[in-house]
């Protein structure tokens, strides 16, 4: 069955850099884009933008467009979130999902606690 | 950037009752809707896609409609496990944006 799994939890300091990993399972890698999306803590939810794991192309929410690199590995069936310089506000459970072509994401991760602190 | 606004923020229902969740968007995104369900500590779940069509496995008991700007989730009959925060998102411009969230407790 398809299945996220993402690296556990980090906690950061202020300035420094955290990359998150998302593992498939149980379907063709290269067929759907993978999006990220974030929750601080008792809040909604925010995309970040999404990679298309078939032909590498990406697009960055422009409120992140600076800071955050996605990168995806095909042999490994991996997708990676990077984001850099790292603010107290980044403190947030980070999720990847499925999203086909126009449409709500059928499958999550379990999502990532990155925790920013000084 | 389309601003998604759901409403109430909260609703209090009695399990067996009918619960109506709206979702407003600030431009027309089409049916490109999507309506999710949160637990805490939990991923969201997609619930509908398209405005109105469940996704795999979720009960008949939750139906959605609207197109454009104007969007319902209704849940016909409350059950224990639906307490729950349930989101709305578009799809059709980017960035995909979702609202707010309405928390659905139990009265």
């Amino acid at each position: 069955q398809v299945q996220f799994v993402q690296s556990g939890a980090e906690v950061k300091k202020p300035g420094a850099s955290v990359k998150v990993s998302c593992k498939a399972f149980g379907y063709s890698f290269s067929t759907y884009a993978i999006h990220w999306v974030r929750q601080a803590p008792g809040q909604g939810l925010e995309c970040m933008g999404w990679i298309n794991p078939g032909n590498g192309n990406k697009i960055y929410t422009e409120r992140f467009r600076d800071r955050v690199s996605f990168t995806s590995d095909t042999s490994a069936g991996t997708v990676y979130m990077d984001l850099s310089s790292l603010r107290i506000e980044d403190t947030a459970v980070y999720y990847c999902a499925r999203g086909p072509t126009y449409s709500g994401y059928d499958f999550w991760g379990q999502g990532t606690l990155v925790t920013v602190s000084s | 950037e389309i601003v998604m606004t759901q409403s109430p923020a909260t609703l209090s229902v009695s399990p067996g009752e009918r619960a109506t969740l709206s979702c407003r968007a600030s431009q027309s995104v089409g049916s490109n809707l999507a309506w999710y369900q949160q637990k805490p500590g939990q991923a969201p779940r997609l619930l509908i896609n398209g405005a109105s069509t469940r996704a795999t496995d979720i009960p008949a008991r939750f139906s959605g409609s609207g197109s454009g700007t104007e969007f319902t989730l209704t849940i016909s009959s409350l059950q224990s496990e639906d307490f729950a925060v349930y989101y709305c998102q578009q799809y059709n411009n980017r960035p995909q944006t979702f609202g707010q969230g309405t928390k659905v407790e139990i009265k």
